[in-house]
């Protein structure tokens, strides 16, 4: 069961250069997200996706973007990477209904991808 | 807006003794409330939720949590600590748009240590 994969686990990135992470599930799940995770600080969200088609920004969205061209994949783009976009990446993935009857609201996350920018 | 407070960044506690990670959010409308455990480069991981119903709610690895609606918390606990509960953990909302359901938002988390 690979539930969802990020790639790659980790890089080491110089300032100014683009950067994308890539981000797969096999759950068939409608919405997708993007989060970073920095000590001190938990989970921000990033940009997230309700299903294929669209896409929404999160808390911290400025200088990433992203795209859902079908379910299963959610890449996360930095067009020009900065010394502060130094995180961890993590990608997961809900079923994805708003309906608060019909969806339990789960995350399921991927390993994360630990991203330097020197 | 919506937040969720965990005090205390990391919690020690002897093997065997009880676990207490606290966890109070800010919301006008009782949310769905999760708590997610994180191992050492790892992901998240569920650990229980509460939805609506029973406000004890129980977990994986003999953990609980109490929905407490008039304290606005849902405090973790655990009776007896062993050595593999070493980990950070997550409390988290997601906010009730009167029907509609909201991103979730995420507290600062608890790092939890173990002490033989």
């Amino acid at each position: 069961i690979a539930g969802i994969t990020q790639a790659p686990t980790s890089q080491i990135l110089a300032a100014g250069r683009r950067m994308t992470l890539r981000c797969t599930q096999d759950m068939r799940h409608n919405a997708m997200y993007w989060y970073r995770q920095d000590l001190g600080l938990g989970l921000r969200l990033i940009h997230y996706s309700n299903t294929a088609g669209t896409t929404g920004k999160g808390e911290v969205p400025d200088g990433y973007s992203v795209s859902r061209a079908n379910t299963d994949d959610f890449p996360l783009t930095l067009a020009s990477a900065v010394p502060s976009q130094t995180s961890v990446y993590f990608c997961a993935s809900s079923e994805g209904s708003r309906s608060l009857y019909a969806n339990t609201g789960e995350l399921f996350f991927g390993e994360g991808s630990r991203l330097t920018v020197l | 807006a919506q937040s969720v407070t965990q005090l205390g960044s990391h919690v020690s506690v002897s093997e065997g003794a009880l676990v207490l990670l606290r966890c109070n959010y800010s919301s006008s409308v009782p949310p769905y409330l999760f708590w997610y455990v994180q191992y050492p480069n790892q992901g998240l991981q569920l650990l229980l939720k509460y939805t609506t119903g029973a406000t004890l709610v129980k977990g994986i690895n003999g953990f609980e949590a109490e929905f407490k609606k008039s304290e606005t918390s849902f405090h973790l606990t655990k009776p007896s600590a062993h050595m593999s509960d070493a980990a950070e953990y997550f409390c988290a909302v997601s906010p009730n748009y009167g029907g509609s359901q909201g991103n979730l938002i995420f507290g600062k988390g608890t790092k939890l240590s173990v002490k033989p």
